[in-house]
């Protein structure tokens, strides 16, 4: 089955810094990556996804890249806040219809 | 927007009770998934439902069930509980787009602690 590993396991930041993420699979039938970041006492919820077909995406301060060919992909958060602060899943999907397989979380902490 | 919500937010059991947890979806979301998050743990996959159909099952303890009903809400039912059963329980729901990208939205929750 599916493994994912997540790190690092934990992430201290300045704020307005940038902060990496980085997760590799196992599962070459995996196609879609989403990542979520739960704060404490929450459920997870979802900062930004992508598919195979896609080598990167972006969404304001948000970027997710894809190396489909090296099993790994990535979350990079520029001009970090305070509010940033959280953990961070990211997981792996055949289709994103199918389970999830989540990594093993990292705990970003931005310091004003 | 409407999100998913799960009921209880908290309990507390004794060891070897019972326990019931509920999974209400967004509206139109036919899928539903039960996910177990241990303390400082990441989410494992239990069960999986769409329409009323067991779609898929993971690490589930045989003293846990699941069902999806017909207004697709899903109940996860615990018995003989154990101390190690302690943890999040949350559920997570998608609309099948028959192919294209599904998304799963995820509850608050439910803290199960067993003592």
């Amino acid at each position: 089955g599916e493994n994912v590993e997540q790190h690092p396991s934990t992430l201290s930041v300045q704020e307005g810094d940038s902060a990496v993420i980085k997760c590799t699979y196992s599962d070459s039938a995996s196609n879609y990556f989403p990542w979520y970041k739960q704060e404490l006492g929450k459920g997870p919820q979802l900062i930004i996804d992508i598919r195979s077909n896609v080598g990167e995406k972006k969404d304001q301060r948000i970027a997710v890249t894809l190396n489909k060919t090296a099993k790994h992909f990535s979350l990079h958060i520029t001009e970090t806040q305070p509010e940033d602060s959280a953990v961070y899943f990211c997981a792996a999907s055949q289709t994103g219809f199918q389970k999830l397989v989540f990594g093993t979380g990292t705990r970003l902490l931005v310091s004003p | 927007a409407a999100g998913v919500i799960q009921s209880p937010r908290h309990l507390i059991k004794e060891k070897r009770e019972t326990a019931t947890l509920k999974c209400y979806p967004i509206p139109r979301h036919d899928t539903v998934y039960w996910y177990q998050q241990g303390p400082g743990q990441d989410p494992q996959f239990l069960i999986s439902f769409y329409e009323k159909m067991q779609s898929d099952k993971g690490s589930i303890p045989d003293r846990f069930s699941a069902q999806q009903f017909s207004d697709y809400h899903s109940e996860l039912n615990m018995s003989s509980l154990e101390l190690g059963d302690s943890a999040l329980y949350f559920c997570a729901t998608t609309e099948n787009q028959g192919g294209a990208k599904n998304i799963q939205y995820f509850g608050a929750g439910t803290r199960l602690s067993v003592l």
